[in-house]
This record gives C-alpha cells, structure tokens and sequence, in this order.
C-alpha cells in the first residue's frame, strides 16, 4: 500500500523567507504524486502535481516541487512567502496505471500548517 | 462556472441516527468522489462514484454508503452514527472519461459534528 509521509505538522517561516515543506512517499514503482492547499473552512485546491514528465514541477502562486525519486521525496518550495500563504498543506499519492482521467483515488499526508509570521 | 457545492455546510448529529450528505459536481464533471478528514489528519477516501456505480472504495465500514444521481450529483448515507464519525466530509468531482490525469476539485465540506 502507498503512503506519505510529511515532516513538521507545523511550520513557522518569516515573511519573505523560503518556504520549505517536506514530503516522502512509499511506493515500489514512484506513484504520480499532488500538493493541495487548505484554507481555514475551506476545501483543498491543487497547487501542482508530478506525473512523470519534468521532475521540476511548478504550480500556481510562485510554489514549485522536485520529485527525486533516489530519496522518495517531492518537497514543496516558494523562494519568498507571503502572509497570504498561511495554510495548511497537504502532499498526496495515486498509483500509476489507474485508467481513466478522474477515475484515481488519493492517499494523503497529515498535512503541514504553514504559519508566516510579519 | 459554479465549482462544487456540498450541503448542508454544518450538521449536528446524536449518536446512532443516520445522515445524509449532498455533493453537486463541478459543471461537466461525471465522478464524485468522497473523502473523511478528521481533525488534525489528511482526507481519507470513502468511494467514488461513476455512471451511478460504485466504483472504487477505501477502508470504510458498510456504515458508509452512497449513491449518484444521473444528472452527475451524489449523496453520501451514514447510518448508525458513531462518535468517530465526527469530522469534515469533502467531496471531489472529476472527468471519468477519456484519457490523462484530470484533476479532482473539492468542495467546501461538510462538517458532521456527532453528539
């Protein structure tokens, strides 16, 4: 079975300074992987995901991933936070091979709650 | 373009009465999936929903069942309420058809308080 691990449930950066949340997964073939964001009573939106093309992945609002596959790893990183990036975010798996677009279920981390202080 | 929409938001349930969730899907979507996220944890999959069938199941109770309608929107039925229960349920609507990764947008959530 697949599963994801995410270090820190809770990281306080600066604003301004790198953001740097952590992700390793266990999977024996490397799975497709997501990271969603969570607002405070709100549901999850994508920011980006991996699915075998460039292992640089770039998302929306400046955040970006690298999949290294010698480390299992997919951490999510933004050169500059912003106040407005506080949330919580999670990391997710989906085997590859499921046929169907839409037709994958997702395996999430804990999640991360990202604190940005002014 | 309305998103995906879940009603009601909020919900208070006694424990061993049954509850039913609502999910309308994104315009043009035709699966439904639906997720548990306790506090302090990440969404976990209940099922997912595809031309009115179930068609893939996590590790939830026969408690948990649901149905899709054919104009693509779902409903998720607990029965037997169990404090454990508590917890925000989101559901997740996607392009079952053709090929690619297509992605799965959540709604706001449903948040089931059990008492």
């Amino acid at each position: 079975a697949q599963s994801v691990t995410q270090l820190g449930s809770h990281v306080s950066v600066s604003e301004g300074a790198l953001v740097l949340l952590r992700c390793n997964y266990s999977s024996s073939v490397p799975p497709y992987l997501f990271w969603y964001v969570q607002y405070p009573n709100q549901g999850l939106q994508l920011l980006l995901k991996y699915t075998s093309a460039a292992t640089l992945v770039k998302g929306i609002n400046g955040f970006e991933a690298e999949f290294k596959k010698s480390e299992t790893s997919f951490h999510l990183t933004k050169p500059s936070a912003h106040m407005s990036d506080a949330a919580e975010y999670f990391c997710a798996v989906t085997p590859k091979g499921n046929s169907g677009a839409g037709s994958y279920q997702l395996t999430f981390g804990k999640g991360t709650k990202l604190s940005v202080i002014p | 373009d309305a998103g995906v929409t879940q009603s009601p938001t909020h919900l208070i349930k006694t424990r061993g009465q049954q509850v039913t969730l609502r999910c309308s899907p994104k315009s043009g979507h035709d699966t439904v999936s639906w997720y548990q996220q306790a506090l302090g944890q990440g969404p976990q999959f209940i099922f997912q929903y595809y031309e009115e069938e179930e068609r893939q199941r996590g590790n939830f109770p026969d408690r948990f069942s649901g149905h899709q309608f054919p104009n693509y929107s779902s409903e998720l039925n607990v029965n037997a309420l169990l404090l454990g229960d508590s917890a925000l349920y989101l559901c997740a609507s996607s392009l079952g058809a053709g090929g690619g990764l297509g992605e799965q947008y959540f709604g706001p959530g449903t948040r089931l308080t059990v008492t």
